[in-house]
């Protein structure tokens, strides 16, 4: 079935590091692809979506590419801040509404 | 506006008790899908609701059950609660029900606890 994997965490950074995020997923067809955002006490957030394979989605410094080859959409970003302690879940959903999460990496950027 | 509004913010409940949460969707969007978050887990589809009938499922016992109103808003019920019901109960809104470009956006979600 459809299911999404992600790097387990928690993971910590100094501010300015880089950051990755591994995602892979297993599908039947061909999904869109999402970063979704959760701060403490709040809903999810889109962070970017690739539609199709070769996309690039991004948003506020944050970068993913959509490797059918890979099945993979791991998030980068070149430094992070510690505004970005979150945590990040990798999504699949195909044209109906229903999405398919991975279980989340907690990100804590330390000063 | 006022985006995706999910009440209560937080509930107690007991086993076996019944429970409703409910969720205004963000203006303009008809379309109501919610979702359960287990502790320390991503988001699991419950159900979706589209023109006041329930569209697709995912994969949860009967004891879920929901309804839209004309309104667009939605009520999430859950019967014969068990401790395992415990989670952030989320509702996200779209406007319709397929396409690639619709997103959805998501409430700030209510924190069932089932003792």
């Amino acid at each position: 079935g459809d299911s999404v994997t992600q790097m387990e965490g928690p993971v910590t950074l100094s501010e300015e590091a880089f950051l990755t995020i591994n995602c892979t997923y297993t599908a039947t067809g061909y999904p869109s692809l999402f970063w979704y955002v959760q701060y403490p006490g709040e809903g999810l957030q889109l962070l970017l979506k690739a539609t199709k394979a070769d996309d690039k989605g991004s948003n506020k410094g944050f970068e993913a590419t959509y490797r059918k080859e890979t099945t993979s959409f791991h998030l980068e970003k070149g430094s992070v801040q510690v505004s970005d302690s979150a945590v990040y879940f990798c999504a699949l959903r195909y044209t109906g509404n229903q999405f398919y999460f991975g279980t989340g990496t907690s990100l804590t950027v330390i000063p | 506006d006022a985006g995706v509004t999910q009440s209560p913010t937080h509930l107690i409940k007991t086993r076996g008790q019944q429970v409703t949460l409910r969720c205004s969707p963000k203006s303009g969007h008809d379309t109501v899908s919610w979702y359960q978050q287990a502790l320390g887990q991503g988001p699991q589809f419950i159900f979706q609701y589209y023109e006041e009938e329930e569209r697709q499922r995912g994969n949860f016992p009967d004891r879920f059950s929901g309804h839209q109103f004309p309104n667009y808003s939605s009520e999430l019920n859950v019967n014969a609660l068990l401790l395992g019901d415990s989670a952030l109960y989320l509702c996200a809104s779209s406007a319709g029900t397929s396409g690639l470009y619709n997103e959805q956006f998501f409430g700030p979600g209510t924190r069932l606890t089932v003792l």
